[in-house]
């Protein structure tokens, strides 16, 4: 099974820095989903990855599958940003099993 | 609007009392499943089906039932609930479990 590490925990920003959230996994995946999780608790989707770099507005999401490892950057972080970012992987072998990282808690202050 | 629909958002009931709580999606997606959230433990899934008639377990599947009978609703049956059943759950759809995925609002369920 694949074990999912996310870092830092905890992250504080002003507005305007650019930010980078980072997600390993152990075993082999058929793909690599960034997630974000609001204060109201809804969760979007924000990128699935098997391989490169994705872009979407001011989120970047980049995968290195020989070294088992993605991240996300937001760039001119904004208030807006603040939310739980949630990495989950779907590992092969294993159907369509999600398994998920611990979260990473950003607030971007003004 | 393409979207997961969960019902009730909220559920308080008793130990042991049988409920259900419903997802329907209006993408014809083939993939539909559940999940558990829970503080210090992060996202757990309990079961995922890979269309009509055809479901398996994920991690936490114990203490929990579903069907999939039609591709549009997938439905999470608590037999007879308990108190670690208390969380937040949310049901989500993807094409065929190969791309993005479609997140419910959530439920958030206490079990007493």
């Amino acid at each position: 099974k694949n074990e999912v590490e996310q870092s830092p925990q905890n992250l504080t920003a002003q507005e305007g820095e650019f930010i980078t959230i980072n997600c390993s996994y152990s075993v082999g995946i058929s793909a690599l989903h960034w997630l974000q999780q609001h204060p109201g608790g809804g969760i979007v989707s924000l990128f699935m990855l098997s391989s490169g770099k994705k872009k979407h507005g001011r989120l970047i999401a980049t995968i290195n599958i020989q070294e088992k490892h993605s991240s996300l950057h937001i760039t001119a972080s904004h208030p807006r940003d603040s939310a739980v970012y949630i990495c989950a992987v779907g590992s092969i072998g294993w159907g369509n099993m999600l398994t998920f990282g611990g979260g990473t808690r950003l607030m971007v202050k003004p | 609007e393409a979207q997961v629909t969960q019902n009730p958002r909220y559920l308080i009931t008793v130990t042991g009392k049988k409920l259900t709580v419903t997802c329907s999606q209006n993408m014809n997606h083939e993939y539909m499943s559940w999940y558990r959230q829970d503080p210090g433990l992060g996202l757990r899934q309990i079961y995922y089906s890979m269309n009509v008639e055809v479901t398996d377990k994920g991690d936490v599947p114990e203490g929990y039932k579903v069907s999939r009978k039609e591709k549009r609703n997938f439905p999470l049956i608590l037999e007879s609930p308990s108190p670690n059943q208390t969380s937040l759950y949310f049901c989500a759809s993807s094409f065929q479990g190969l791309y993005g995925y479609t997140f419910g609002s959530g439920t958030r369920l206490t079990v007493v």
